[in-house]
């Protein structure tokens, strides 16, 4: 079964500032790959999405994020943060074989410093 | 293009309340749908999916059921709330085959008091 890591719970970055947010995975194939974000009390909009083909995927609002198979890893980056950007954010996993789910990981919450 | 509505937007309940939520999705057919909980501060939880009309899947044994009575509506009860149940829960849907991304409702805030 696929599972899916956020090792960070809360980051804080400066406004302008680079952000990297790391997102790790497990699952015996290549999986498909989200990321999402959440602004407080509202639903989740998709972000990016990797499926195959070039590593280097990107999204909305300036994000990208980079699938990198030797280290089961998928992380969000953006280079410079706006203080908009603050919200949950969300990596998800799903199996090329499953029945239609995905699996979230735990999240991490984005706070943006003036 | 495809819409998909959830309410109500927040719920106060009294323990041992029953419970319905609803769920309904525009613009597409056979859409997967989804029933996921945020408790506070946490991640989400897969509660139940359904691939057709009448075929539920749950995930984790608990107070709840689903059903979907319609194609495109997906509705999430219960005969008696917890505490427990407190928590926002969220709506999904996804194409069939559903790994191309699920599209989320805005939620409800449900509190059990």
């Amino acid at each position: 079964a696929q599972s899916v890591t956020q090792p960070d719970i809360h980051i804080t970055v400066s406004e302008g500032a680079s952000l990297e947010l790391r997102c790790n995975y497990s699952y015996g194939a290549t999986p498909y790959l989200f990321w999402y974000v959440q602004s407080p009390g509202q639903g989740l909009q998709l972000l990016l999405k990797y499926f195959s083909g070039d590593t280097l995927v990107q999204g909305i609002k300036g994000f990208e994020a980079e699938f990198k198979r030797s280290q089961s890893s998928f992380n969000l980056r953006k280079p410079s943060v706006h203080w908009s950007d603050a919200a949950e954010y969300f990596c998800a996993v799903g199996a090329r074989n499953s029945a239609s789910k995905i699996i979230f990981g735990s999240g991490t919450r984005l706070s943006i410093r003036p | 293009s495809q819409t998909i509505h959830q309410w109500p937007a927040t719920l106060v309940q009294p323990v041992g309340s029953p419970l319905s939520l609803e769920c309904t999705v525009e613009g597409t057919s056979n859409p997967n749908l989804y029933w996921y909980r945020q408790a506070a501060g946490r991640g989400l939880q897969l509660l139940f999916y359904s691939v057709g009309i009448g075929q539920i899947s749950s995930e984790v044994p608990q107070n709840l059921s689903a059903s979907r009575p319609q194609d495109r509506q997906f509705i999430l009860s219960s005969k008696k709330l917890l505490l427990s149940d407190s928590g926002f829960y969220l709506c999904a849907w996804s194409p069939p085959g559903g790994v191309y991304g699920y599209t989320f409702g805005s939620g409800t805030r449900l509190t059990v008091v």
